[in-house]
């Protein structure tokens, strides 16, 4: 069965850092693309960073390049995202998601929880 | 960027009627277009991949269709279970894109 399970998120003051971790099994993780995608009440669902599943490519959403850095550890099956500088608008929940195919992160067919950042001070 | 627009965003809907949701892309797209429902608490969930592809386990009572710019979500007949918000999404070499959601409720 595959398992998503993030981690790291909280209470941030503006201008802090976070790193969030997403734990998987279930799956060979070093095949597949994996994705953070965030939601917020005012903005919905934002796809934030992917990254292929050898790691050697990474994509951003403009709204957090040079902020965010995401990132892999495949013989730990866990996935990454660093977050800097941040800003009340980066308030969101967090999820980590599986490419359905592999390759590239388009489709996602399995999601974690969700790991809630707040950044206020 | 793409920017992906749905309509409408609140849709009150009874069991067993015909549901269709709109979704619109600013530019024209390939084929890759996926359809997600939520539930209040919940993960999304892929409902469709590939503008039109039925995501295992999923009923066959959802199909996707479209072309261009224009793609549609449509449930044949709504069932209790599927009250909950839509999404369209997109990606494109190196960025993505989801639609604002369209909520079903019950009318």
């Amino acid at each position: 069965e595959v398992q998503l399970v993030e981690s790291g998120g909280g209470l941030v003051q503006p201008g802090g850092s976070l790193r969030l971790s997403c734990a998987a099994s279930g799956f060979t993780f070093s095949s597949y693309a994996m994705t953070w995608v965030r939601q917020t009440p005012g903005k919905g669902l934002e796809c934030v960073s992917g990254i292929t599943g050898s790691g050697d490519r990474t994509y951003y959403a403009d709204s957090v390049k040079g902020r965010f850095t995401i990132s892999r550890d495949n013989s730990k099956n866990t996935l990454y995202l660093h977050i800097n500088s941040l800003r009340a608008e980066d308030t969101a929940i967090y999820f980590c998601a599986k490419d359905r195919e592999g390759i590239v992160p388009d489709y996602f067919d399995y999601w974690g929880q969700g790991t809630l950042v707040t950044v206020s001070s | 960027d793409i920017q992906m627009t749905q309509s409408p965003s609140t849709l009150s809907a009874s069991v067993g009627d015909r549901v269709t949701i709109a979704c619109r892309a600013s530019q024209s797209l390939n084929s890759w277009l996926a359809w997600y429902q939520q539930k209040p608490g919940k993960a999304p969930k892929l409902l469709i991949y590939k503008m039109s592809i039925l995501e295992s386990g999923v009923p066959s009572r959802f199909s996707g269709s479209g072309s261009g710019t224009e793609f549609t979500l449509t449930i044949s007949s709504l069932q209790p279970d599927d009250f909950a918000t839509y999404y369209c999404q997109h990606f494109d070499t190196s960025s993505w894109a989801f639609g604002q959601g369209t909520k079903v409720e019950a009318k």
